[in-house]
């Protein structure tokens, strides 16, 4: 069973602050990674994708992908409440499959 | 730039009714994700397919659901004789055709069935 494992939370931070949210994942051969915001009653929107070992930076969002400890995360610099929403990690496996797995998600609250 | 559209965005349906849950990909995309959300739950994949083509149904519940994405007009997620476990939020996604591994699945805004 390929699994995708996040810390449910709720992660609460203060506006202006960093939000770590982190993902594991169990298939070795997984080579594409995203991460996906949802707000409630809503649908997922991309926020990231991050292919290869390392950092990844648009704006303020940070993806970090380390395929050896199968760990990819994300970092939200400058919280703000709009930021508060259930964040999803997504991780297509290896062997061609085209299919999504999803962790459960974090819930970030960003406290003004 | 349309995104994926879905329809109807609310559907509410009787024990043994059936469910029929559309959607349109993205202008230039040719490949159709269907994935489930329960409540409290996560998204689970359903069903990959492409033109005329079911390329990976392994999420598929084995009985009542099938899909289908015609040469000319929308994907169809079909749900036969619905029962109250499958009310959930059911979304599509699609992405552009032949880029592989660095594809990306966008959303639509999902369906959400009921049933009573």
């Amino acid at each position: 069973q390929k699994e995708v494992e996040q810390n449910s939370g709720p992660l609460s931070v203060p506006e202006g602050a960093i939000a770590s949210l982190n993902c594991t994942y169990s298939d070795r051969g997984s080579q594409s990674f995203f991460w996906y915001r949802q707000y409630s009653g809503k649908s997922p929107e991309l926020i990231m994708s991050i292919y290869s070992n390392g950092d990844k930076e648009d704006g303020r969002f940070t993806a970090q992908l380390n395929k050896a400890s199968q760990y990819v995360s994300l970092l939200i610099r400058d919280s703000q409440p709009s930021d508060s929403a259930t964040y999803l990690c997504a991780v297509m496996g290896g062997g061609g499959s085209e299919k999504l797995v999803f962790g459960k998600g974090t819930k970030l609250t960003v406290n003004p | 730039n349309a995104g994926v559209m879905q329809n109807p965005r609310h559907l509410v349906r009787r024990r043994g009714q059936e469910a029929r849950l559309r959607c349109s990909p993205m202008k230039g995309h040719s490949h159709v994700y269907w994935y489930r959300q329960l409540p409290e739950e996560g998204l689970k994949f359903m069903v990959y397919l492409q033109k005329e083509n079911i390329i990976d149904e392994s999420g598929m519940p084995k009985e009542r659901f099938s899909a289908e994405f015609p040469k000319e007009g929308p994907s169809i997620l079909r749900i036969q004789q619905v029962v109250r476990g499958d009310s959930a939020a059911y979304f599509c996604a699609s992405s552009p055709q032949g880029m592989g591994y660095t594809d990306t699945q966008y959303f639509g805004p999902g369906t959400r069935l009921t049933v009573l």
